[in-house]
């Protein structure tokens, strides 16, 4: 299985500003994706990460307010921008390995915002 | 369209007690069906899966589930209890035909233990 390490862990923001979430991945993962998890509710997904060009997102979800990037097999980030208080959420990094079903996810960023 | 339904948001059962965590699913396919536990402040971790084949699987911490394709369910169970089990469990499934990687989850139950 994978080791996936996600920072910060969590964060306090102010509205309007943008905050970036780190997700490491221990070794090469085919595919990563970004779930956010709004309090006492599923996951959704946000986006496909993709080595090297644009990510693909999901109904409901956009590049501007959701900056992705993936610059090589083991790392990703995702920014969200110009923040409010329906933001606040669990995010959550997650990775394959190809030929593998089962999903890895990191420990989460628990971001709120004020 | 895919999804997944957890019925239950809640389940409260005794240390030692036999425990079933219920999930169905509806598919436009085959179904590849996993679960998921989340304890708190921790993110998502890999419990079983159920692929192909024998439609009793095994998984992690003494848990295991039952596929049935007739019900189109994959409930959790587990046949005595642990305090420690006490967490937020998820059911998701993923679609081979459509070609997607990701996960659809359901809405997640929380099991508590009783002591």
């Amino acid at each position: 299985s994978a080791v996936i390490s996600q920072k910060p862990s969590r964060d306090i923001c102010q509205r309007g500003t943008s905050l970036t979430i780190q997700c490491q991945v221990d070794s090469q993962v085919t595919m990563m994706f970004w779930y956010r998890q709004q309090p006492g509710q599923s996951l959704t997904l946000i986006a496909t990460a993709n080595q090297g060009s644009e990510a693909t997102y999901e109904s409901g979800f956009v590049i501007d307010k959701f900056p992705i990037s993936r610059p090589n097999l083991t790392f990703s980030t995702l920014t969200v921008s110009n923040m409010s208080p329906e933001d606040s959420s669990i995010y959550l990094c997650s990775g394959s390995y190809q030929g593998h079903t089962e999903a890895f996810f990191g420990q989460g960023t628990r971001l709120t915002v004020v | 369209a895919q999804s997944v339904a957890q019925p239950e948001d809640q389940v409260n059962v005794a240390e030692g007690n036999p425990l079933t965590v219920k999930c169905t699913y509806s598919v436009s396919g085959n179904p590849y069906l996993f679960w998921y536990v989340q304890y708190p402040n921790r993110g998502l971790q890999f419990l079983l899966k159920y692929i192909t084949g024998d439609n009793l699987v095994k998984g992690s911490y003494g848990f295991e589930a039952e596929f049935n394709k007739s019900q189109t369910s994959f409930h959790l169970k587990k046949p005595s209890a642990l305090v420690s089990d006490s967490a937020l469990y998820f059911c998701a499934v993923r679609v081979v035909q459509t070609g997607a990687n990701n996960l659809f989850f359901g809405t997640g139950t929380r099991l508590t233990v009783i002591p």
